[in-house]
């Protein structure tokens, strides 16, 4: 089936750092990919969402590019700020669900950003 | 606006005890999801639906029913509640065209069983 695995835990990083979060699947077909982001009390939202190979979506700041060949669709920004304190979640689509949507996801990572 | 709204948005009962979650969407929404979310485990799929009077299973069913009786509103159902479905519940409905549809989420039910 398919599956989802995360950076685990915590993260903690100082404001301006640049920001990785790590995301890899295993899906017998060729999934999609969303990164959701839940703040404090809040209810996740879409963060962004990968197309194809080698397009490379970007929301707020942040990007990530899926790799088929290693299994990857890392979260990326080049400074972090405060206001990125959130927990993370990695999640997958995939093709063979036939269109119902059902997306599986990863444990989240916790992202905290201190000045 | 469309939104996903839940209710109650907390909730405590006894071990035994009956519970009923309730979820609906103003987004004309096909699809309906019941995710809880745990310390460690992330959001785990419990039950959905792609229209009214349809249900799927899940990846955590046990000890959940569901029932979707419109295209706006999905129920959770725990019958016999025990401690460890004290969790942080979330539905979720998107259009699912093509498998690439966004989520929009309810705001969550906290539950808690004693």
């Amino acid at each position: 089936g398919d599956s989802v695995t995360q950076t685990e835990g915590l993260v903690t990083l100082t404001e301006g750092l640049p920001v990785m979060l790590n995301c890899t699947y295993q899906s017998t077909y060729s999934p999609f990919l969303f990164w959701y982001v839940q703040h404090l009390n809040e209810a996740p939202k879409l963060l962004l969402k990968s197309f194809t190979d080698n397009k490379r979506p970007e929301h707020q700041g942040f990007h990530a590019t899926l790799h088929k060949s290693s299994s990857s669709f890392h979260l990326q920004k080049s400074s972090a700020q405060l206001s990125d304190s959130a927990l993370y979640y990695c999640a997958l689509s995939g093709m063979a669900t036939g269109g119902n949507n059902k997306l599986t996801f990863g444990q989240g990572t916790v992202l905290s950003v201190i000045p | 606006e469309a939104a996903v709204t839940q209710s109650p948005r907390n909730k405590v009962t006894v071990t035994g005890g009956n519970v009923t979650l309730s979820c609906r969407q103003t987004n004309s929404h096909n699809y309906m999801y019941w995710y809880r979310q745990d310390t460690g485990h992330g959001l785990r799929l419990i039950h959905y639906s792609y229209g009214a009077g349809n249900l799927q299973i899940g990846d955590v069913p046990d000890g959940y029913k569901a029932t979707r009786t419109t295209q706006e509103d999905f129920f959770l159902l725990l019958e016999l509640a025990s401690p460890s479905q004290t969790s942080l519940y979330f539905c979720a409905s998107s259009d699912g065209a093509g498998g690439v549809s966004d989520y929009t989420f309810g705001s969550g039910t906290r539950l808690l069983v004693i």
